[in-house]
């Protein structure tokens, strides 16, 4: 299984962009980088999805490398309600998802 | 619509009870998700159903009986459980099994379980 890194926690301010980083360094080729973001007591929410290059979408954008042993999840100007864990996961081709035990980010006023 | 529907969203059961969650998708997809989340922790995976048979069970206990009754549905079946089963139950769903094109892994919104 590809196993994921990520930092347990960041703290930021209104109005910054944050950018969270997940190390997965024996990614197969067929994975895809997929992010989720999770609230206390609620499911996981799908953020964002890519292989390779750059991905954008309205909520964030998602930067990989061209060797795609990283990925860097991206939050323009962040507001008190990005406050969340970051859960960022390779699909591994024929297996399951498992979450690592993603990143807890405060964004404070 | 990429809707995910458990219910009901809390229980309280005794070790002694048997009760059902369930969980509902109308996305068309083929494979349905259990997931148990203790607090602080990350979701860990329970169960697979692709084409509404188990492919993966994760070494669950017994008290623990999965069933899909069909495409949209996935029921999970409670019996003497444990006050350590109490936890957040997510249902999630996909087109196929993740990992095969990078499908994406729609989830509902969690039962919040406590065996008293």
């Amino acid at each position: 299984l590809a196993k994921t890194t990520q930092p347990i926690s960041m703290d930021s301010y209104e109005g910054q962009e944050v950018n969270i980083t997940c190390s997965h360094n024996n990614i197969a080729t067929n994975d895809y980088i997929t992010w989720y973001q999770q609230f206390p007591s609620q499911g996981p929410r799908f953020i964002i999805q890519g292989y390779k290059t750059k991905v954008t979408n309205e909520v964030a954008s998602l930067f990989i490398p061209a060797d795609r042993k990283s990925s860097t999840l991206s939050l323009p100007r962040v507001s008190l309600s990005d406050t969340a864990v970051y859960y960022c996961l390779v699909a591994v081709y024929g297996q399951n998802f498992v979450f690592g035990p993603g990143t807890r980010l405060s964004v404070l006023p | 619509d990429t809707e995910v529907t458990q219910t009901p969203k809390h229980l309280v059961m005794g070790m002694t009870n048997k009760k059902s969650l369930k969980c509902e998708q109308h996305m068309g997809h083929r494979a349905m998700y259990w997931y148990k989340q203790k607090a602080k922790k990350p979701p860990e995976l329970m169960f697979v159903y692709s084409y509404e048979k188990l492919s993966i069970n994760e070494s669950v206990p017994s008290r623990f009986s999965p069933e899909c009754p069909n495409s949209s549905l996935l029921n999970l079946h409670l019996h003497a459980l444990q006050p350590e089963d109490s936890a957040l139950y997510l249902c999630a769903s996909s087109q196929e099994r993740s990992g095969q094109g990078g499908s994406t892994q729609y989830f509902g919104p969690g039962t919040r379980l406590l065996v008293l």
